[in-house]
C-alpha cells in the first residue's frame, strides 16, 4: 500500500500571496489530519477531515481553511500569506473507527514565505 | 486545554545503551491515549508506541518501552541497547478519547536525540 503523499514537497511564496497544499491519505482511510510544525511553536493541530467533513478545528485564524473531497484527498488552503506561516506542513491520515489509533504521516511539504 | 511538557530538549546516548525519554502532560480527562512519535532527519513522523491510558500495563515494542504513571501524567519511554537508526526527534503525544473518532494529537516540544557510536 502506497503511504501517504504530499504534494508540493516545497514552495516557496511571497508575502500576501496565497497557497494550497495537498494531500493524499493511504486507500481506505477516511480521516485526514493537517499539523504545523515550526522550531517556535512545535507541532500545532490545524484541522481534522473525517467524510469530507470538518471534524475537529486548531486554534489558527481564518487565514487556514481546508477541504476533503470524496476519494478522501484533503487540501489546505492559506491566504494572505505572512512570514510567520513559513514552515513544514504535515498531513496524517487513518481509518477512524473508534479506538484506532493509529495515525500515518506523510513527508510533509516545506513552505518558505519571503 | 491538555498540554504536553518534554523537558529535555537533547539527549545523547552511546551506542548499545539505554535511555529515557521524559515526558509529562496534564489533562483533567481520565481516558486518553499516549504516544511516543520519531522523526528521523528525513522528516516522515513515525509511530514508535502507543498506550490506553485505561490499561495499567505499560507498552513495550521490542526494544522500545514505556513507563506510565498515570497519577502522576508522566510517560516516559525507555529505548534499550540503543542503535544508529534511533537518532531522531522524539515527540510525545496526547490524544483525548472523549470524541472516540477525532484525530487531534497534542505534542510536546520533542526531545533530540543523538546515538555516539
Amino acid at each position: 500500500k502506497a503511504g501517504v503523499t504530499q504534494t508540493p514537497r516545497y514552495l516557496i511564496k511571497t508575502r500576501g500571496q496565497q497557497v494550497t497544499l495537498s494531500c493524499s491519505p493511504i486507500s481506505g482511510h477516511r480521516s485526514v489530519s493537517w499539523y504545523q510544525q515550526t522550531p517556535g511553536q512545535g507541532l500545532q493541530f490545524l484541522f481534522e477531515y473525517f467524510s469530507e467533513t470538518q471534524r475537529n478545528k486548531g486554534n489558527f485564524p481564518g487565514r487556514f481553511s481546508g477541504r476533503q473531497f470524496s476519494n478522501s484527498r484533503s487540501e489546505m488552503n492559506v491566504s494572505t500569506l505572512e512570514l510567520g506561516d513559513s514552515a513544514l506542513y504535515l498531513c496524517a491520515s487513518s481509518w477512524s473507527p473508534p479506538r484506532i489509533l493509529r495515525q500515518y504521516f506523510g513527508p510533509g511539504t516545506r513552505l518558505t514565505v519571503t | 486545554a491538555q498540554t504536553v511538557t518534554q523537558s529535555q530538549p537533547e539527549m545523547s546516548v552511546q551506542e548499545a545503551e539505554t535511555v529515557t525519554l521524559s515526558c509529562t502532560y496534564d489533562t483533567s480527562e481520565s481516558d486518553y491515549y499516549l504516544f511516543w512519535y520519531k522523526q528521523p532527519p528525513s522528516r516522515q513522523m513515525i509511530l514508535v508506541i502507543r498506550q490506553e491510558a485505561y490499561k495499567q500495563q505499560n507498552a513495550t515494542e521490542n526494544r522500545f518501552s514505556v513507563n506510565f504513571q498515570k497519577a502522576a501524567k508522566s510517560f516516559s519511554l525507555k529505548i534499550s541497547d540503543s542503535q544508529l537508526g534511533d537518532a531522531a526527534m522524539y515527540f510525545c503525544a496526547y490524544r483525548s478519547a472523549l470524541d472516540q473518532g477525532a484525530q487531534k494529537l497534542v505534542f510536546g516540544q520533542g526531545t533530540r536525540l543523538t546515538i555516539n557510536p
